[in-house]
């Protein structure tokens, strides 16, 4: 079965900085999905960014981007010029790009922003 | 409707009573996930529904939990005789399902369940 792994339970940074939280997953597949999920109090849960395993290039979204590293199962989210509003809880998640379309989530990192 | 709908947003009931919880996903999607969080932790999959197909329940808890949809329209969550273990927010989720490749769910906002 696939494990995600998010080994920073809680992080900070200075409003404007930039701050990288980090994800480990494990699988035997080859094709898969990864994303990173925000959820603000409302509780909705936002999809951040999303990155396809058979595309080499790291995905990016305006202020945030991935480091995707195949080989070593990692997927590092940045984000650039953190803001007020980027403070959340953040899941990393996997998903078989086969079969079963269910996600598997890590336990999630608390950001919080300083202003 | 324009998103994900669910009722209540928040449920208190008393332990051992049943309860219900409602999902009405985004026309047009054909598959519908639940999830459970605990305070403080990841969302935990409990079961997956695609169009017409046997659902995939592997993630239930115990026999007390049990869903049910019909066609591609609003799903209910039923946990019977609550516990207090059950206290959790619970979110569903919609998708394209076969016809997405890209994984993009839309979830919703949830129901917070406190059992006392």
């Amino acid at each position: 079965a696939q494990t995600v792994t998010q080994s920073q339970p809680e992080m900070s940074v200075q409003e404007a900085e930039t701050v990288t939280l980090s994800c480990t997953y494990d699988t035997s597949e080859s094709d898969y999905y990864l994303f990173w999920y925000k959820q603000p109090p409302s509780r909705q849960m936002i999809l951040v960014i999303r990155q396809e395993a058979y595309k080499q290039q790291n995905a990016t979204e305006n202020r945030f981007s991935v480091n995707f590293q195949k080989a070593a199962k990692s997927f590092s989210l940045k984000i650039s010029d953190s803001q007020l509003g980027d403070a959340a809880m953040y899941f990393c998640a996997y998903r078989s790009a086969r079969g079963a379309q269910k996600l598997v989530f890590g336990q999630g990192t608390r950001l919080t922003i300083n202003p | 409707g324009a998103g994900v709908s669910q009722s209540p947003s928040n449920k208190v009931t008393e332990k051992g009573k049943d309860v219900e919880l409602r999902c009405d996903p985004i026309s047009g999607h054909t598959a519908l996930y639940w999830y459970r969080q605990r305070l403080g932790q990841g969302l935990e999959f409990l079961i997956y529904f695609q169009g017409n197909s046997a659902p995939d329940k592997s993630g239930l808890p115990s026999d007390r939990f049990s869903a049910e949809r019909t066609g591609e329209s609003v799903s209910t969550l039923t946990i019977q005789r609550t516990q207090q273990e059950d206290s959790a927010v619970y979110l569903c989720a919609s998708s394209l399902g076969d016809r997405d490749l890209t994984g993009g769910y839309t979830f919703g906002s949830g129901t917070r369940l406190t059992v006392v």
